[in-house]
């Protein structure tokens, strides 16, 4: 039952370029949207989030844009540094419960 | 900056033994959880707890499996009986709020059954 899907498995850009990186759903219940980066043997470590009743949120060089009617979400990071080479996890969750629903992750590579 | 500990960062055990992996909150979380994640699968999540019981729990959490808040810092997962495919990073996460609210994850721990 996948309700969270990144259908890219992989991404590479160049450095200074703008990362797209793109997560689909399913359930109309999720409210609000989180993305995470994970580095190998490490957790997740949260990036940025958005909340339903939005269609954008920005935090330095990155933003996530929501478009609910598509049931699509997006992460955009401009510039793109070496250091943002890691894998990518889109997460939802419904506002009654604390459950996160992830994707199956981005690889996301930034050549110099 | 607060963070979630999680002991001990890889575990290996035989196939039947029980095994207890260890966490440590953010202190002024209210919310836990335990996600686990096969190597090259998606993070999935086992359960969550809240007010010293099981809020909500997935179809993976099964008799095997439990969870417990034995004092007011530490919040375990025990699997009494491992087996070959509960071989998985296991991350703990806490929060101060459910839903709306982002989880922060511990380090994780590998678990290895042979």
């Amino acid at each position: 039952d996948q309700q969270v899907k990144q259908n890219s498995p992989s991404l590479s850009v160049q450095e200074g370029r703008i990362s797209i990186l793109n997560c689909d759903y399913t359930n109309s219940m999720f409210d609000y949207f989180l993305w995470y980066k994970k580095y190998p043997a490490e957790g997740p470590t949260f990036l940025i989030s958005i909340s339903s009743i939005k269609d954008k949120n920005e935090d330095g060089r990155f933003t996530v844009f929501l478009n609910k009617s598509a049931k699509h979400l997006s992460l955009h990071i401009v510039p793109s540094q070496p250091g943002d080479s890691a894998v990518y996890f889109c997460a939802a969750s419904a506002s009654n419960t604390g459950k996160l629903i992830f994707g199956q992750g981005t690889t996301l590579q930034v050549k110099p | 900056e607060p963070e979630v500990t999680q002991t001990p960062s890889h575990q290996v055990t035989q196939m039947g033994q029980e095994v207890i992996l260890r966490c440590v909150p953010i202190s002024n979380h209210l919310y836990f959880y335990w996600y686990r994640q096969i190597l090259g699968q998606k993070v999935e999540f086992l359960v969550s707890f809240y007010n010293n019981e099981i809020s909500e729990k997935s179809e993976i959490f099964d008799d095997q499996f439990s969870v417990e808040r034995p004092d007011g810092s530490n919040f375990t997962l025990k699997i009494r009986s491992t087996k070959l495919e509960d071989s998985a990073m296991y991350f703990c996460a806490s929060s101060r709020s459910l839903g709306g609210g982002e989880l922060f994850f511990g380090e994780g721990s590998r678990l290895t059954v042979l």
